[in-house]
């Protein structure tokens, strides 16, 4: 069965633009989560949908926001880009956010911010 | 918070074994663990559920030590494919719900032949 699909893999933006990813789920996964990966900082949690709604959010600016569609795809958009957005962005899908599970990641989304 | 992994990177003759410790400041609910190699996505190994209950990889182990809040990740017998950055992610539980999984920053890990 099909993976995590990330699109766009790669883009090139400059600052002060606003960008959109977006990630669609393994089938029958209804939850998804965003992280933004740079190098020294690991995994940063964004946050995570469920059914269509917010469940979870982490510690960065309202310029980072997301949502979930009714056949759970996802997307996330970052506002009025700064040079240090420029980071891998991985979603992940998992079954049920409510009990411990896997989290099947996608190869993610590098964005690089001039 | 974001949980502490230690050591940062390690390297090892291929045989050797390895431990990645991780910590967290706050009680745990679980803790997941995640290996990334160069390029790749995080892929899962292992679940530690508080209460001891253990979901993973096969020829990977880990243990859970709940009154510490730390978590360590053995790999016995290192194999070149072990190759790879670490990562822990904790979970914790609030209001009946969860709260996500915080990652730490990683553990470089390079065996060499």
């Amino acid at each position: 069965k099909a993976g995590v699909t990330q699109t766009p893999r790669y883009l090139i933006k400059t600052r002060g633009q606003q960008v959109t990813l977006s990630c669609s789920p393994i089938s029958g996964h209804r939850s998804v989560s965003w992280y933004q990966q740079t190098p020294g900082q690991g995994l940063q949690f964004l946050f995570e949908y469920f059914s269509e709604t917010q469940r979870n959010k982490g510690n960065f600016p309202g310029r980072f926001s997301g949502r979930q569609f009714s056949n759970s795809r996802s997307e996330m958009n970052v506002s009025t880009l700064e040079l240090g957005d420029s980071a891998l962005y991985l979603c992940a899908s998992s079954l049920d956010p409510t009990s411990p599970g896997e989290l099947f990641f996608g190869e993610g989304s590098r964005l690089t911010v001039l | 918070q974001q949980p502490v992994q230690s050591p940062q990177a390690v390297i090892l003759r291929e045989g050797e074994d390895a431990v990645i410790n991780c910590s967290s400041s706050k009680a745990l609910y679980s803790v997941h663990w995640y290996r990334q190699k160069h390029g790749e996505a995080p892929v899962f190994l292992m679940i530690l559920l508080k209460g001891g209950e253990q979901k993973g990889h096969e020829k990977i182990s880990a243990s859970f030590n709940e009154k510490k809040q730390q978590s360590s990740l053995y790999l016995t017998a290192s194999q070149l494919s072990y190759s790879g950055t670490y990562f822990c992610g904790t979970e914790f539980r609030s209001g009946g719900g969860a709260d996500g999984l915080t990652f730490g920053k990683g553990t470089h890990l390079i065996i060499q032949p």
